[in-house]
């Protein structure tokens, strides 16, 4: 049971803007930033985008954040073949003194 | 550009402690927070832990009574026990450096750790 809740999966098609969801609570989401990473299959996660929108060099800007309240969003506009993978969020809880995950979606582009 | 790499035996006997070294390259160690995650087969990720390169630590609590980082500085690397350890304990071993909270990058490629007798 993961702390920080997502749906475990979402779907597109090639072009389209999806969007995967990410609910926390105060001790977390609520107050904390959100960062996201994208584990494509078979590898280890990666870093995908910061919660300001900050992003790692060779990341596209159709990849986009944003938070309200104890929720955060990732949107990936303009779906791509390659972006099919594991998407985990992760922030700082406040209870626990440590970061906190997801569980995890995976997205089909179909 | 920093890279990690685990190491250690990918199998373990129930009971026994999991050892794990993580090697960093292309910086060094001094100055950030070096962590420990694991991901179950087919399952999400797990914050294990992580160290200072003066080490200090934090742990997760679930694994706190069993866990012990340490940090080899002239060696440029950090490793990890977890003793008494179970099938449960069957996971991806990842190391990653901090950059900040909740803040992984960039990782190792991660090493299977099987429990089993």
């Amino acid at each position: 049971q993961s702390v920080l809740t997502q749906p475990p999966s979402a779907s597109g098609t090639p072009g389209q803007r999806v969007t995967i969801s990410c609910s926390g609570s105060s001790s977390n989401v609520g107050t904390n930033t959100v960062n996201w990473y994208q584990q494509l299959p078979g590898t280890a996660p990666e870093f995908l985008i910061y919660s300001n929108n900050e992003r790692p060099s060779g990341v596209p800007d159709r990849f986009s954040v944003s938070k309200s309240g104890t929720s955060a969003s990732l949107a990936i506009s303009g779906l791509q073949s390659e972006d099919e993978a594991d998407y985990y969020c992760a922030s700082w809880d406040d209870s626990l003194n440590g970061p906190v995950f997801g569980g995890g979606t995976k997205l089909t582009v179909l | 550009q920093v890279q990690l790499q685990e190491s250690g035996p990918r199998l373990v006997k129930p009971s026994e402690t999991l050892s794990l070294t993580c090697a960093v390259s292309g910086d060094s160690i001094s100055g950030y927070l070096w962590n420990w995650l694991r991901q179950p087969p087919g399952k999400g990720l797990e914050w294990i832990g992580h160290i200072f390169y003066s080490g200090t630590t934090n742990y997760n609590p679930s694994l706190k009574s069993r866990v012990t980082f340490s940090v080899d500085k002239s060696r440029n690397q950090f490793s990890l026990k977890l003793t008494s350890v179970t099938a449960a304990d069957t996971a991806v071993y990842y190391c990653a450096r901090g950059r900040g909270r909740a803040w992984f990058d960039p990782w190792g490629q991660g090493t299977l750790v099987t429990v089993s007798s």
